[in-house]
């Protein structure tokens, strides 16, 4: 099983829905991290959050942690195409060098 | 945000050749650089992490004498396939982080590899 189990694993919506992406574990992390990943590209980081029920805003992206810190979730409000592309979530091993990716959730927003 | 570059960003060679793959920090140092390989539709998959002027560090099931990481300085970083066959052909990806940024890792653009 992997460390990090995202959800759903793709995710095909008209522009303007609504969305919510999720990471889930069983183990607790100091810290958590999402990405956005395009084709062809490398990972850009969103957003780190880091304390228990933490909520973020990035535009309409709303990233929330777990109050246990074994979860988050992304929500994307009015979802447009430039929104496509691949989610990962990504937490540090406990050593607090390296990084370990969920497996991530392709999302494709048709206009 | 900080600038990680990779070069080449699209490489095609022979079987049984091999391919140097470089990883750059642009604009600060790197003390951590790791590699990642990504198959066509999933995630990132560690191969093995490198610090600079030690030997790198290879994930499990990871043949270190075929994917020859040298770390040489701060902001220099290069992943060697060698004797590259056509299962090597995938999308390999670096990353770098400064000893001032203890959460956050910077990635390249990518290097595709397709060996023919």
């Amino acid at each position: 099983t992997q460390l990090l189990e995202q959800s759903p694993q793709f995710l095909s919506i008209q522009e303007g829905e609504n969305l919510t992406v999720y990471c889930n574990s069983s183990s607790v992390f100091s810290s958590l991290q999402w990405y956005r990943q395009e084709p062809g590209e490398g990972p850009v980081l969103l957003v780190t959050v880091v304390t228990g029920g933490e909520v973020k805003k990035l535009k309409r992206l709303t990233f929330q942690f777990g109050d246990a810190r074994k979860d988050s979730s992304l929500h994307i409000t009015a979802a447009q195409p430039g929104d496509t592309g691949l989610y990962l979530c990504a937490v540090e091993s406990n050593a607090g060098n390296m990084l370990t990716f969920g497996g991530g959730t392709r999302l494709m927003v048709k206009p | 945000g900080a600038v990680v570059s990779q070069h080449p960003s699209r490489v095609i060679c022979k079987s049984g050749t091999s391919v140097k793959i470089e990883c750059r920090s642009l604009d600060f140092q790197a003390t951590t650089m790791f590699w990642y390989r990504q198959f066509p539709k999933k995630s990132l998959m560690l191969m093995a992490t490198s610090n600079e002027g030690s030997k790198a560090t290879y994930e499990q099931g990871v043949e270190k004498d075929k994917f020859l990481i040298n770390h040489a300085s701060l902001t220099l970083s290069t992943l060697t396939v060698t004797s590259a066959h056509p299962e090597d052909s995938s999308f390999y990806i670096c990353s770098a982080r400064g000893a001032g940024s203890p959460y956050e890792q910077y990635f390249g653009p990518g290097t595709r590899l397709t060996v023919t």
